[in-house]
């Protein structure tokens, strides 16, 4: 069993639409929670960081995460056809033989079509 | 643009060789991390290094190796090749050891 556990999709969604996208884990040495955004041959760019559980919010996009039950979720609200691209969510450990390491999931694909 | 340099963006070698792969942090980034990422494995923690000493390591093949140097930029050397070392080779950066990383664009390795 993978240590994060992410839907690869691929999700289809119109112009405008909410996205949830996913991710768990079995970790739960995991501290910090990061989303990332992959472009077609790109490299992955940050969207958000979150250290603790609850809720983080930045624009049109909000981080969600819930320790207890091991799960974060990311949502873009009103989705626009250049929010087509994959999706990571990653997982760090702030200390020991781990520091500084992160787990990505195996990205989920978001196609958001006009 | 992150401001993390890769080069070069695309190698295409033989199976037996060696190349090397080099990354510039952003201005300021003490850390330096490498992850692979193929269709298969998704993205994968290599190594990383601060501050010129390697800080932790993921599942990375003995037939691969970094190293930081004083001006902070890293090098990744992968040898022996083989063919399913093909992949992207991505460098990130940090300021410190655990903060949020940034992506560089990265190297395209093709083994033939």
């Amino acid at each position: 069993q993978k240590e994060v556990e992410q839907d690869p999709g691929p999700l289809s969604v119109p112009e405008g639409a909410i996205v949830s996208l996913n991710c768990t884990y079995s970790n739960s040495a995991f501290q910090y929670f990061m989303w990332y955004r992959q472009y077609s041959r790109k490299g992955p760019e940050l969207l958000m960081y979150t250290y603790s559980s609850g809720n983080k919010e930045d624009g049109r996009f909000t981080a969600q995460v819930d320790k207890s039950s091991k799960y974060i979720s990311l949502f873009i609200r009103d989705s626009q056809p250049s929010d087509s691209a994959t999706y990571l969510c990653a997982m760090g450990i702030a200390g020991g033989t781990s520091y500084g390491k992160l787990t990505f999931g195996q990205g989920t694909i978001l196609t958001v079509h006009p | 643009d992150s401001g993390v340099t890769q080069t070069p963006k695309h190698l295409i070698t033989a199976t037996g060789q060696r190349v090397t792969l080099r990354c510039s942090p952003r201005s300021g980034d003490l850390s330096v991390y490498w992850y692979q990422q193929s269709l298969d494995q998704g993205l994968q923690f290599l190594i990383q290094y601060y501050n010129g000493e390697e800080r932790a390591k993921g599942n990375i093949l003995e037939r691969f190796s970094a190293q930081q140097f004083p001006d902070l930029h890293s090098e990744l050397n992968l040898s022996s090749l083989e063919l399913g070392d093909s992949a992207l080779y991505f460098c990130a950066s940090s300021p410190g050891g655990t903060d949020t990383q940034y992506f560089g664009p990265g190297t395209r390795l093709t083994v033939l």
